[in-house]
């Protein structure tokens, strides 16, 4: 199973809305509603930040939202703050009914 | 308190094998499945594979098969990995994560995470 694709890296100004990509295909993405997304600073244990593509557990804030279009689920970020700066995973279900995360995308904040 | 606390840190020689704990506290052990989860140094995070905490089944990604077994201890409410012929492209931190009663996939807590260095 390959990794999903997102982009590498993606930076934004305070206050600005950013989006970063999470491509899968048929077989992950495209055939299941199971994506979440993670943040996770340096040295630290990821954090869910959105489940079963546009859920928001409690706690976290309405800044984040997610998405799915086919084979690509998409998180934004809202009025963007220092804290963000992270790096952040796509995870999906697969038809191997076994999991698969993104390659990561590292989000700036300028 | 709810919480996932993980063994320490592991130095294994190329060959090894590697066990390393989670002890669950605050809920009931058997309602919610285990992941596992590593990040390599550079890398990005990669699934491991997840257990049934009430039945004991399991799946593993392809990528690990052979080599990784999951187990659990009810009466202890801990999880276990054990990674065997250890290499250097195993060196990593190694989380356990819970997924919510919702299911799919969702890993709603954490692990403090293993560093597992793999090292002649």
């Amino acid at each position: 199973q390959s990794a999903l694709t997102q982009p590498a890296s993606v930076s934004g100004s305070p206050g600005q809305s950013i989006t970063i990509s999470c491509t899968g295909t048929s077989s992950d993405i495209g055939s299941y509603n199971y994506v979440s997304w993670y943040q996770q600073h340096p040295g630290k244990a990821p954090k869910l930040m959105i489940y079963d593509v546009s859920n928001r557990p409690s706690g976290v804030s309405n800044r984040f939202s997610g998405s799915k279009s086919g084979n690509t689920a998409s998180l934004t970020i809202s009025g963007l703050q220092a804290e963000d700066e992270a790096d952040y995973y796509c995870n999906s279900h697969t038809s191997s009914h076994t999991y698969v995360f993104g390659t990561g995308t590292k989000v700036t904040v300028l | 308190q709810v919480q996932l606390v993980q063994s320490g840190t592991e130095v294994k020689p190329p060959g090894a094998s590697v066990k390393i704990s989670c002890r669950t506290s605050g809920y009931t052990f058997t309602s919610h499945p285990m992941h596992w989860v590593r990040l390599a140094p550079g890398q990005s995070l990669e699934w491991v594979g997840w257990i049934n905490t009430a039945n004991d089944n399991t799946r593993y990604s392809q990528n690990f098969r052979g080599r990784v077994t999951f187990t659990r201890d009810t009466s202890a409410n801990t999880a276990y990995m054990e990674l065997s012929s250890l290499n250097s492209e195993d060196t990593a931190v190694y989380y356990c994560a819970r997924e919510s009663l919702g299911g799919g996939g969702a890993l709603e807590l954490w692990g403090q995470g293993t560093m597992v260095t793999v090292s002649s």
